[in-house]
């Protein structure tokens, strides 16, 4: 079993719809946990830090369920530009571990 | 800016050549890493070095070493390049500590004929 599970998709949406990613990780010591989104080729970049009080950055939210070892994020309003390969991403001892990413296709 | 820099972004050897990969930070991070990226496989950890002179093996080292003789720098080396390490190597640096960041170079895409 992989440290950190996401579904691969595709996601195909259209815009303005709502998405929501999962993630679950199986190393309960997990200390911080983020996501990442990486464009075509194009390097990972950091979009969010996640919370268990969850967090919110315009229209991307991000929680953290640390009982259930499980990250999510969700997007509002989609807009053409965020389509690429979300990444979820857990943090041990300054050590990242990366899922294999979700991909998201925005349609018009 | 945080500024990892890679030193080639698209690379050609062929099979037994010894591979440099040079990866330069110039925020002062204690932590780098080395990581490949597969399609199907994700990123996945080669090497990591916390500090000067330090390293220690990700979840995938075998056909590889690293150096890093000054903090700005790590580098990977494919000792006797073959075909199944063509793939994209990142290199990313980050700080000390629990909630940090991981800042990547643009990626090398090496490919071994």
């Amino acid at each position: 079993r992989k440290e950190v599970e996401q579904d691969p998709g595709p996601f195909n949406v259209p815009e303005g719809a709502t998405v929501a990613f999962n993630c679950t990780y199986s190393n309960s010591a997990s200390q911080s946990f983020f996501w990442y989104r990486q464009d075509c080729r194009k390097e990972p970049k950091l979009l969010m830090s996640v919370y268990s009080s969850g967090n919110e950055d315009g229209r991307f939210t991000a929680q953290l369920n640390r009982a259930s070892q499980y990250i999510s994020l969700l997007i509002r309003d989609s807009k053409l530009s965020d389509s690429a390969t979300y990444l979820c991403v857990v943090n041990k001892s300054g050590k990242s571990t990366f899922g294999d990413g979700t991909t998201l296709t925005v349609k018009p | 800016d945080v500024k990892v820099t890679q030193s080639s972004r698209y690379l050609v050897k062929r099979t037994g050549e010894k591979v440099f990969l040079e990866c330069v930070q110039d925020m002062d991070h204690e932590n780098m890493f080395w990581y490949r990226q597969d399609p199907g496989l994700g990123l996945r950890l080669i090497y990591f070095s916390y500090d000067v002179k330090m390293k220690e093996k990700g979840d995938i080292p075998e056909g590889y070493s690293v150096s890093r003789e000054k903090k700005e720098r790590f580098s990977l080396i494919l000792e006797s390049a073959s075909t199944n390490q063509t793939s994209m190597y990142l290199c990313a640096s980050s700080t000390t500590g629990g909630d940090t960041e991981a800042f990547f170079g643009q990626g090398t895409r090496l490919t071994v004929v």
